[in-house]
Protein backbone atom coordinates (compact mmCIF):
# COMPACT_ATOMS: atom_id res chain seq x y z
CA UNK A 1 0.00 0.00 0.00
CA UNK A 2 0.82 3.67 -0.09
CA UNK A 3 1.82 6.08 3.02
CA UNK A 4 3.48 9.26 3.41
CA UNK A 5 4.57 9.64 7.22
CA UNK A 6 4.56 12.98 9.09
CA UNK A 7 4.79 14.04 12.38
CA UNK A 8 0.96 14.66 13.60
CA UNK A 9 2.09 17.75 15.80
CA UNK A 10 5.06 20.60 16.16
CA UNK A 11 5.35 23.70 18.64
CA UNK A 12 7.99 26.15 17.90
CA UNK A 13 8.57 29.67 18.90
CA UNK A 14 7.69 32.83 16.39
CA UNK A 15 10.92 34.02 14.56
CA UNK A 16 12.50 30.73 15.11
CA UNK A 17 12.94 27.90 12.22
CA UNK A 18 11.25 24.52 12.12
CA UNK A 19 11.42 22.02 9.43
CA UNK A 20 8.67 19.25 8.60
CA UNK A 21 9.59 15.72 7.54
CA UNK A 22 8.20 13.53 5.04
CA UNK A 23 8.83 9.61 4.70
CA UNK A 24 7.21 8.17 1.73
CA UNK A 25 6.32 4.46 0.52
CA UNK A 26 4.46 5.12 -2.71
CA UNK A 27 3.83 3.93 -6.64
CA UNK A 28 4.47 6.15 -9.49
CA UNK A 29 6.33 8.34 -7.54
CA UNK A 30 6.47 12.07 -10.01
CA UNK A 31 7.12 14.56 -7.09
CA UNK A 32 6.72 15.95 -4.00
CA UNK A 33 4.56 18.95 -3.13
CA UNK A 34 3.95 20.88 0.11
CA UNK A 35 -0.10 22.56 1.20
CA UNK A 36 -0.49 24.82 4.16
CA UNK A 37 -4.23 24.61 5.26
CA UNK A 38 -5.74 26.78 8.03
CA UNK A 39 -8.79 25.57 10.14
CA UNK A 40 -11.90 25.61 7.90
CA UNK A 41 -9.74 26.30 5.08
CA UNK A 42 -8.64 24.74 1.12
CA UNK A 43 -4.84 23.66 0.96
CA UNK A 44 -3.08 26.01 -0.18
CA UNK A 45 -0.15 25.35 -2.79
CA UNK A 46 3.41 26.81 -0.94
CA UNK A 47 6.17 24.05 -2.83
CA UNK A 48 6.93 21.48 -5.08
CA UNK A 49 10.26 19.20 -5.58
CA UNK A 50 10.52 17.32 -8.74
CA UNK A 51 13.85 16.41 -8.55
CA UNK A 52 16.37 16.22 -5.62
CA UNK A 53 17.37 18.90 -3.88
CA UNK A 54 16.19 22.14 -2.40
CA UNK A 55 13.59 24.67 -3.48
CA UNK A 56 13.12 27.72 -1.91
CA UNK A 57 9.97 30.42 -2.04
CA UNK A 58 10.95 33.11 -0.08
CA UNK A 59 10.82 32.00 3.96
CA UNK A 60 9.80 28.67 2.74
CA UNK A 61 12.31 26.12 1.19
CA UNK A 62 11.28 22.35 0.64
CA UNK A 63 13.87 19.76 0.16
CA UNK A 64 13.73 16.13 -2.00
CA UNK A 65 15.74 13.00 -1.65
CA UNK A 66 13.92 10.14 -4.09
CA UNK A 67 16.70 8.02 -2.99
CA UNK A 68 16.11 7.76 0.61
CA UNK A 69 11.98 8.71 0.18
CA UNK A 70 12.17 11.65 2.12
CA UNK A 71 11.65 15.33 1.86
CA UNK A 72 10.85 18.49 4.28
CA UNK A 73 9.22 21.78 4.39
CA UNK A 74 11.51 23.98 6.23
CA UNK A 75 9.71 27.69 7.74
CA UNK A 76 12.01 30.46 8.62
CA UNK A 77 11.33 33.55 10.55
CA UNK A 78 8.23 32.07 12.13
CA UNK A 79 4.86 34.24 12.29
CA UNK A 80 1.65 33.83 14.46
CA UNK A 81 -0.16 33.32 10.79
CA UNK A 82 1.97 30.17 10.56
CA UNK A 83 0.48 28.10 12.92
CA UNK A 84 -1.89 25.79 10.60
CA UNK A 85 -1.21 22.25 9.54
CA UNK A 86 0.29 21.24 6.58
CA UNK A 87 0.50 18.53 4.51
CA UNK A 88 3.43 16.88 1.98
CA UNK A 89 1.40 15.28 -0.70
CA UNK A 90 3.12 12.72 -3.77
CA UNK A 91 2.26 13.58 -7.35
CA UNK A 92 1.46 10.91 -9.33
CA UNK A 93 1.06 10.63 -13.04
CA UNK A 94 -2.17 8.83 -14.35
CA UNK A 95 -1.34 7.47 -17.81
CA UNK A 96 -4.59 6.34 -17.95
CA UNK A 97 -5.97 9.77 -18.49
CA UNK A 98 -3.44 11.94 -18.62
CA UNK A 99 -4.01 13.74 -15.22
CA UNK A 100 -1.68 14.52 -11.92
CA UNK A 101 -3.02 13.08 -9.16
CA UNK A 102 -2.00 14.12 -5.45
CA UNK A 103 -1.68 11.54 -2.68
CA UNK A 104 -1.73 13.45 1.01
CA UNK A 105 0.78 12.86 4.11
CA UNK A 106 -1.09 12.37 7.14
CA UNK A 107 -0.71 16.17 8.03
CA UNK A 108 1.52 17.84 10.84
CA UNK A 109 -0.47 20.86 12.95
CA UNK A 110 1.85 23.65 13.56
CA UNK A 111 1.52 25.95 16.50
CA UNK A 112 3.31 29.21 16.95
CA UNK A 113 4.08 30.65 20.23
CA UNK A 114 4.93 34.36 21.43
CA UNK B 1 -5.53 33.19 -12.87
CA UNK B 2 -6.66 29.34 -11.73
CA UNK B 3 -9.57 30.34 -9.68
CA UNK B 4 -11.88 27.25 -8.77
CA UNK B 5 -15.41 27.92 -6.95
CA UNK B 6 -16.55 25.94 -5.11
CA UNK B 7 -20.40 26.03 -3.96
CA UNK B 8 -22.10 25.76 -1.40
CA UNK B 9 -19.48 26.69 1.47
CA UNK B 10 -22.01 25.38 4.16
CA UNK B 11 -24.71 23.18 4.10
CA UNK B 12 -26.52 22.10 6.96
CA UNK B 13 -29.74 19.21 6.06
CA UNK B 14 -31.54 16.46 7.80
CA UNK B 15 -30.74 12.98 7.66
CA UNK B 16 -32.04 11.22 4.07
CA UNK B 17 -31.70 14.69 2.08
CA UNK B 18 -29.91 14.69 -0.83
CA UNK B 19 -27.05 17.51 -1.23
CA UNK B 20 -25.49 18.85 -4.53
CA UNK B 21 -22.17 20.67 -4.25
CA UNK B 22 -20.63 22.01 -7.35
CA UNK B 23 -16.86 22.60 -8.59
CA UNK B 24 -16.40 25.51 -11.00
CA UNK B 25 -13.16 26.09 -12.92
CA UNK B 26 -13.51 30.30 -13.43
CA UNK B 27 -10.88 31.11 -15.81
CA UNK B 28 -9.85 28.00 -17.57
CA UNK B 29 -11.09 24.77 -18.60
CA UNK B 30 -10.66 21.51 -16.72
CA UNK B 31 -10.64 18.13 -18.04
CA UNK B 32 -9.77 16.32 -14.94
CA UNK B 33 -10.95 17.56 -11.34
CA UNK B 34 -10.55 15.92 -8.11
CA UNK B 35 -13.11 15.45 -5.39
CA UNK B 36 -11.63 14.45 -1.69
CA UNK B 37 -13.31 14.18 1.82
CA UNK B 38 -11.73 15.64 4.95
CA UNK B 39 -12.74 14.82 8.47
CA UNK B 40 -11.54 16.63 11.61
CA UNK B 41 -7.74 16.70 12.23
CA UNK B 42 -7.14 14.07 9.30
CA UNK B 43 -5.84 14.11 6.06
CA UNK B 44 -7.17 14.76 2.70
CA UNK B 45 -8.51 11.32 1.16
CA UNK B 46 -9.04 11.28 -2.49
CA UNK B 47 -12.94 10.25 -3.42
CA UNK B 48 -13.02 10.25 -6.78
CA UNK B 49 -11.71 12.09 -10.20
CA UNK B 50 -13.72 13.24 -12.70
CA UNK B 51 -13.30 13.51 -16.44
CA UNK B 52 -14.95 15.73 -18.87
CA UNK B 53 -17.34 13.54 -20.49
CA UNK B 54 -16.31 10.02 -19.18
CA UNK B 55 -17.70 8.61 -16.08
CA UNK B 56 -15.69 9.32 -12.80
CA UNK B 57 -13.03 6.65 -11.13
CA UNK B 58 -14.03 6.12 -7.77
CA UNK B 59 -11.44 5.00 -5.25
CA UNK B 60 -11.30 1.84 -3.06
CA UNK B 61 -14.43 1.78 -0.34
CA UNK B 62 -16.07 5.22 -1.91
CA UNK B 63 -19.75 4.06 -2.48
CA UNK B 64 -20.26 5.45 -6.54
CA UNK B 65 -24.31 5.09 -6.15
CA UNK B 66 -24.14 6.91 -2.95
CA UNK B 67 -21.29 9.91 -3.89
CA UNK B 68 -22.59 10.36 -7.60
CA UNK B 69 -20.58 12.57 -9.90
CA UNK B 70 -21.45 14.50 -13.03
CA UNK B 71 -18.42 16.18 -14.99
CA UNK B 72 -20.91 18.13 -18.17
CA UNK B 73 -18.91 20.56 -19.14
CA UNK B 74 -15.06 21.83 -18.86
CA UNK B 75 -15.89 24.16 -15.99
CA UNK B 76 -18.20 22.19 -13.85
CA UNK B 77 -18.00 19.25 -12.08
CA UNK B 78 -20.33 17.85 -9.55
CA UNK B 79 -20.71 15.74 -6.19
CA UNK B 80 -24.91 14.74 -5.35
CA UNK B 81 -24.46 13.25 -1.78
CA UNK B 82 -27.19 10.88 -2.19
CA UNK B 83 -29.44 9.79 0.92
CA UNK B 84 -26.68 11.96 3.16
CA UNK B 85 -27.02 10.39 7.06
CA UNK B 86 -24.79 11.83 9.74
CA UNK B 87 -21.59 9.73 8.91
CA UNK B 88 -21.49 11.69 5.67
CA UNK B 89 -20.55 14.62 7.84
CA UNK B 90 -17.51 16.09 6.39
CA UNK B 91 -15.56 18.67 4.39
CA UNK B 92 -15.86 17.86 0.73
CA UNK B 93 -12.99 19.90 -1.52
CA UNK B 94 -12.69 19.98 -5.39
CA UNK B 95 -9.95 20.88 -7.13
CA UNK B 96 -9.12 21.25 -10.94
CA UNK B 97 -6.16 20.78 -13.21
CA UNK B 98 -5.74 23.58 -15.60
CA UNK B 99 -3.90 21.14 -17.85
CA UNK B 100 -2.61 17.76 -18.15
CA UNK B 101 0.84 19.09 -17.87
CA UNK B 102 3.94 16.89 -15.96
CA UNK B 103 5.92 19.86 -16.10
CA UNK B 104 3.48 22.14 -13.94
CA UNK B 105 4.40 22.38 -10.14
CA UNK B 106 0.96 23.05 -9.41
CA UNK B 107 -1.16 20.51 -11.53
CA UNK B 108 -4.16 20.97 -8.87
CA UNK B 109 -6.34 24.28 -7.94
CA UNK B 110 -8.27 23.61 -5.53
CA UNK B 111 -11.85 25.24 -4.02
CA UNK B 112 -12.41 26.56 -0.98
CA UNK B 113 -14.11 23.17 0.35
CA UNK B 114 -17.48 22.26 1.37
CA UNK B 115 -18.76 22.00 4.95
CA UNK B 116 -21.53 19.78 5.44
CA UNK B 117 -23.39 18.33 8.28
CA UNK B 118 -26.52 16.03 8.69
CA UNK B 119 -28.35 16.21 11.41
Amino acid sequence: GQSLEQPSEVTAVEGAIVQINCTYQTSGFYGLSWYQQHDGGAPTFLSYNGLDGLEETGRFSSFLSRSDSYGYLLLQELQMKDSASYFCAVRQFLFQTGANNLFFGTGTRLTVIP
Amino acid sequence: GAVVSQHPSWVICKSGTSVKIECRSLDFQATTMFWYRQFPKQSLMLMATSNEGSKATYEQGVEKDKFLINHASLTLSTLTVTSAHPEDSSFYICSAEPNPDRESNQPQHFGDGTRLSIL
